[in-house]
């Protein structure tokens, strides 16, 4: 089964740090470009970053509103993607979802596994 | 606000066939990145629905169709049944900022 298990939310202070990571299983995570994207309560999505995978150069793209304070990552020996998230703001409350990318017919970039996502809170 | 714009909710009784658009420019619907689809029942995690304008994956339901045209994007869901009732997002690549960009979000309900 294809699966991406997203750990490591919860409640953090304004100006504070927190690591999210993202488990896959069930497909070759060496090959796969991994997305974040995140939600806020009530709200609707926004795309926070993406890696591609090594062999395709590992480039990383961030969102404007997290460039300079996010940093996307990922182990392929544990099949585990990583959010490094710093200087958290209050706007950054959100829940947190790993996804991966698959280029359909060689055009189309689509979000085609999500995964359960992980509540990350930023109130003092 | 959104660099799609979608109706934030539709609704329809059972059996009907309603129309979601979404609304963008030259530089996202408008290129040819694909316009793609998002279900996001409550409670749990969005679940691609439509791929490249018009293509459903494997397991989707005939029920639901994409169409675009120019700088415009349709979802459309015919025999609409009560399973249906949740957030559906469009989403695309932006070539002027370099980002995937998601719509706001209809919210579609079962009469």
């Amino acid at each position: 089964e294809v699966k991406l298990v997203e750990s490591g939310g919860g409640l953090v202070e304004p100006g504070g740090s927190l690591r999210l990571s993202c488990a896959a299983s069930g497909f070759t995570f060496t090959y796969a470009w991994m997305n974040w994207v995140r939600q806020a309560p009530g709200k609707g999505l926004e795309w926070v970053g993406r890696i591609k995978s090594k062999t395709d150069g590992g480039t990383i793209d961030y969102a404007a509103p997290v460039k300079g304070r996010f940093t996307i990552s990922r182990d392929d020996s544990k099949n585990t993607l990583y959010l490094q998230m710093d200087s958290l703001e209050t706007e950054d409350t959100a829940v947190y979802y790993c996804t991966r990318i698959t280029v359909f017919r060689g055009v189309w970039d689509a979000f085609d596994i999500w995964g359960q996502g992980t509540m990350v809170t930023v109130s003092s | 606000q959104s660099v799609l714009t979608q109706p934030p909710s539709v609704s329809g009784a059972p059996g009907q066939r309603v129309t979601i658009s979404c609304t963008g420019s030259s530089s996202n619907i408008g290129s040819p990145y694909g316009l793609h689809w998002y279900l996001q029942l409550p409670g749990t995690a969005p679940k691609l629905l439509i791929y490249g304008d018009t293509n459903r994956p494997s397991g989707v339901p005939d029920r639901f169709s994409g169409s675009k045209s120019g700088t415009s994007a349709s979802l459309a869901i015919t025999g609409l049944q009560a399973e249906d009732e949740a957030d559906y997002y469009c989403q695309t690549y932006d070539g002027s900022l370099s980002a995937w960009v998601f719509g706001g979000g209809t919210k579609v309900t079962v009469l």
